[in-house]
């Protein structure tokens, strides 16, 4: 297994540009998440999936969007990027009643 | 969730035993005591979860107070690589739910030669 990988490994936009970060397991696993982790702070949580076509809003969705259409696949869309989204971010999936399981991450810098 | 408390900083000899120490005072009885790990620049790395037995797999032993208010992971036989953020975290874990991981500031474990 790969586990959970996601593309780009880094990323330079320019402010207002959109991109979509790519993120890829094949445990299986129904749900997935993304997180982002700003330099010296813990990881917050940006969107979830518990499925196949089912999302939900984490604690810091504005200015993202996702989307679930497959068990295997959970984008993360940034539509008009801005500084204070320059960040790492990760993706993460488990199965039900198990740990999470996190994949390298994605730098990105907004210029 | 309850609230984790974890020391900023430990060192550790490289061979030695490394014991990573966390309060949750306020944990409540279907509460389990998660471990987490954050290599530089990496993706956290799941460790060792428990309920109130003590746990022990390849990576590490968790040892959990009788009254279930701390907690303890050991790495047996600490090497370089072992030298990260290490996480402790108290969810529910209820089997159906999804949940999310609220990470603090952790523990920095440096493993010196």
């Amino acid at each position: 297994n790969a586990g959970v990988t996601q593309t780009p490994k880094f990323r330079i936009l320019k402010i207002g540009q959109s991109m979509t970060l790519q993120c890829t397991q094949d445990m299986n696993h129904n749900y997935m998440y993304w997180y982002r982790q700003d330099p010296g702070m813990g990881l917050k949580l940006i969107y979830y999936s518990v499925g196949a076509g089912i999302t939900d809003k984490g604690e810091v969705p504005n200015g993202y969007n996702v989307s679930r259409s497959t068990t295997e696949d959970f984008p993360l869309r940034l539509e008009l990027a801005a500084p204070s989204q320059t960040s790492v971010y990760f993706c993460a999936s488990r199965q039900q009643g198990a740990a999470q399981y996190f994949g390298p991450g994605t730098r990105l810098l907004v210029l | 969730d309850a609230k984790t408390t974890q020391p900023p900083s430990m060192d550790c000899a490289e061979g030695r035993a490394a014991n990573l120490p966390c309060n949750h005072s306020t944990i409540s009885g279907n509460e389990y005591v998660y471990w987490y790990r954050q290599i530089h620049s990496q993706g956290p790395q799941y460790i060792i979860h428990g309920l109130k037995n003590n746990e022990t797999n390849e990576m590490a032993s968790l040892i959990i107070t009788e009254d279930r208010k701390s907690s303890t992971l050991i790495l047996p036989h600490a090497t370089l690589r072992d030298t990260a953020v290490y996480y402790c975290i108290v969810r529910v874990d209820s089997g159906g739910s999804n949940y999310k991981l609220t990470f603090g500031k952790g523990t920095l474990l440096t493993v010196n030669p």
